[in-house]
């Protein structure tokens, strides 16, 4: 079936560091891939997307790119900052199938 | 623009009552709106598809007649938390998928913390 797995938190980082949050995704089908964030006592805000292979999607200076040969689409940001501290979540969906699969969620805290 | 709001955001009832919770795209027509409860520090479980017009599809576990759903308009989707008790606390989040330029995303309201005493 389809899956989503992402790296297991939570991750602390110093403001300004470089951030990778990994996710892998089951290849079935032909998924499009997001990352939502989640903000403390808030719903789910999409962060990027990406609909094919070889798509980057880019948003807020976070980046992840749709990588086939490797079933990946890790999130990446060149310098965090405090405001950054929050749940991401990685997800797929299928064409044909609204269903979205999350993955289990990262907590990022960013220290000053 | 892609907005959905959720009412009521915090809502704290007695074991036994009913809770109707709201959810409404702002700005775009919904064909299908999805129910989600989120526990604390867990992902998201999918709880049930609805359809405008037509029966909620649910995902294996829910009980359809304790979790009902209403998707009356392309704008409008209802979840009736019916006869509520303590282990029904959670927060509950409904997403919207549009026609048009919308397709293929989901758009998320901010939730509803549902609290059962």
């Amino acid at each position: 079936g389809n899956s989503v797995t992402q790296m297991e938190g939570p991750v602390t980082l110093s403001e300004e560091a470089f951030l990778t949050i990994n996710c892998t995704y089951t290849a079935t089908g032909y998924p499009s891939l997001f990352w939502y964030v989640q903000y403390p006592g808030e719903g789910l805000q999409l962060l990027l997307k990406a609909t094919k292979a070889d798509d980057k999607g880019s948003n807020k200076g976070f980046e992840a790119t749709y990588r086939k040969e490797t079933t990946s689409f890790h999130l990446e940001k060149g310098s965090v900052q405090v405001s950054d501290s929050a749940v991401y979540f990685c997800a797929r969906s299928s064409r044909g199938n609204e269903k979205l699969t999350f993955g289990t969620g990262t907590r990022l805290t960013i220290i000053p | 623009g892609a907005v959905v709001s959720q009412h009521p955001s915090r809502v704290i009832c007695k074991s036994g009552t009913s809770v109707k919770i709201e959810c409404r795209s702002l700005d775009f027509q919904a064909t299908t709106m999805f129910w989600y409860r989120q526990f604390p520090k867990k992902s998201l479980m999918l709880m049930a598809t609805s359809n405008e017009g037509s029966k909620a599809t649910y995902e294996q576990g829910v009980e359809k007649d304790k979790f009902l759903i209403n998707h009356a308009s392309l704008t409008l989707s209802t979840l009736t938390v019916t006869s509520a008790h303590p282990e029904d606390s959670s927060f509950y989040i409904c997403s919207a998928r549009g026609v048009d330029r919308y397709t293929d995303t989901q758009y998320f309201g901010p939730g509803t913390r549902l609290t059962v005493l």
